[in-house]
């Protein structure tokens, strides 16, 4: 069974820095791409960047690129999202996830997102 | 970047009917094109992908149709647990977009 477990919310400052981790489970880590997405409080899901664990090839969405930097460590499954200095307007509940699906024993390609993780929630006070 | 937009941004409905979700990308997407149910608290459920295919374990009540920019999921006799909001998500091209979503509520 796939799982993403994600770290545990955060309670931040602005201008503090900030790595969160999401630690995979249940399928070749190195295979697929995982994804980030923020929800800001009330609003809509939107794509931050996706890292291929295999050989860290890592894309950004241009509202994203400079802001966070995505990275992965192959030995312990873990991808992260990290920040060097936190806005109030990162406030929001941050998702990792798994590209394409798993059925059975077999997974598949494709840039949609069948497993998620938790979310976690960062706040970031002014 | 592609734009998707959703229409409605809320639509009421009774349990028992159907709901019809529109969701419209800015320039072709080739069918690539997602959906996804998210509930109060909860992350994201992936309904249907490549415009028209069902994720293990869907009911069949839910399904995806459409071609070009213009897709529709449509949920046919509402169940209580169907009450969330949705969004589309193309993945086409690079970066992959969400709609900004339409609440489906009693």
């Amino acid at each position: 069974e796939v799982q993403l477990v994600q770290s545990g919310a955060e309670v931040k400052k602005a201008g503090e820095s900030l790595k969160i981790s999401c630690e995979a489970s249940g399928y070749n880590f190195n295979a697929y791409w995982i994804a980030w997405v923020r929800q800001m409080p009330g609003k809509g899901l939107e794509m931050m960047g996706v890292v291929f664990p295999g050989d860290s090839d890592t894309r950004y969405s241009p509202s994203f690129q400079g802001q966070v930097a995505i990275s992965v460590d192959k030995s312990t499954r873990t991808a992260y999202l990290q920040w060097r200095s936190l806005k109030a307007s990162d406030t929001a509940t941050y998702f990792c996830a798994k590209e394409g699906y798993c059925s059975g024993d077999s997974c598949h390609s494709g840039e949609f997102f069948e497993s998620w993780g938790q979310g976690t929630l960062v706040t970031v006070s002014s | 970047e592609i734009v998707m937009t959703q229409s409605p941004a809320t639509l009421s409905v009774s349990p028992g009917e159907r709901a019809s979700l529109s969701c419209r990308a800015s320039q072709t997407i080739n069918s690539k094109l997602a959906w996804y149910q998210q509930k109060p608290g909860q992350a994201p459920r992936l309904l249907i992908y490549d415009k028209s295919t069902r994720a293990t374990g869907l009911p069949a009540r839910f399904s995806g149709s459409g071609s070009g920019t213009e897709f529709t999921l449509t949920i046919n006799s509402l169940q209580s647990e169907d009450f969330a909001v949705y969004y589309c998500q193309q993945y086409n091209n690079w970066p992959f977009t969400f709609g900004p979503g339409t609440r489906v509520e009693i």
